[in-house]
């Protein structure tokens, strides 16, 4: 099945600096969505991006489907934006979606 | 609803109890999802409704899970029996559609077998 890989898998930074994180897939997808894991679990959408690039405030994302992976670019970074970011990909007439492990990100005062 | 409603948030269970784990997707969508997440994993499929119709349970780990969504909205995960590694968050997902669109999840039920 299609492989889903995060880099990297844990981040530490300052607050106010930027952060890139990137999902690398094995195959071709038709859908590909990134989302922040809060502490108590729920996955809350911040891209739907199978091509292109998107920005929401302080946050933007590319993905490169012909390259098979997909950008996230944290900008400004606070302590609210520390948490888990996940990468999740649907292959062609497929409705499973099928995420990587994770970047862990924790942001300093 | 605004979101995807699920309860109960948080289950204790002795090994050997029968749960049941409910999700109320958004209001209009199709599709539902179940996954289940054990810790510093992501998210794994379990089953697939499209409206009623169970299309797709392959993921279901035993024949102790069974699903249902009998009018095409609300739904039920049961685990019957339950064993120590059922340990996980139990997420359920919904969209308009099973293709091309945004999926949501909701807040998932964390249980816990003792």
């Amino acid at each position: 099945g299609i492989q889903v890989e995060q880099s990297p898998p844990d981040l530490i930074l300052q607050e106010g600096a930027n952060s890139t994180l990137r999902c690398n897939f094995s195959d071709s997808v038709n859908n590909l969505q990134w989302f922040h894991q809060n502490p108590w679990g729920q996955l809350i959408n911040l891209f739907y991006i199978p091509s292109g690039t998107k920005q929401n405030g302080r946050l933007s994302a590319t993905t490169v489907a012909t390259e098979r992976y997909s950008l996230l670019y944290i900008s400004s970074s606070q302590t609210t934006d520390s948490g888990v970011y996940v990468c999740a990909v649907r292959r062609d007439s497929s409705y499973k979606l099928i995420f990587g492990s994770g970047t862990r990100l924790l942001v300093r005062p | 609803g605004a979101g995807v409603s699920q309860s109960p948030r948080y289950k204790v269970a002795k090994r050997g109890q029968d749960v049941a784990l409910r999700c109320d997707p958004i209001s209009g969508h199709v599709s539902l999802f179940w996954y289940q997440q054990a810790l510093g994993q992501g998210p794994e499929f379990l089953t697939y409704f499209q409206n009623e119709a169970q299309l797709d349970k392959s993921g279901l780990p035993s024949d102790r899970f069974f699903a249902e969504r009998p009018e095409g909205s609300v739904s039920t995960l049961k685990i019957q029996r339950t064993q120590q590694e059922d340990s996980a968050v139990y997420l359920c997902a919904s969209s308009l559609n099973g293709f091309g669109n945004t999926i949501y999840f909701g807040e998932g039920s964390w249980l816990t077998v003792v």
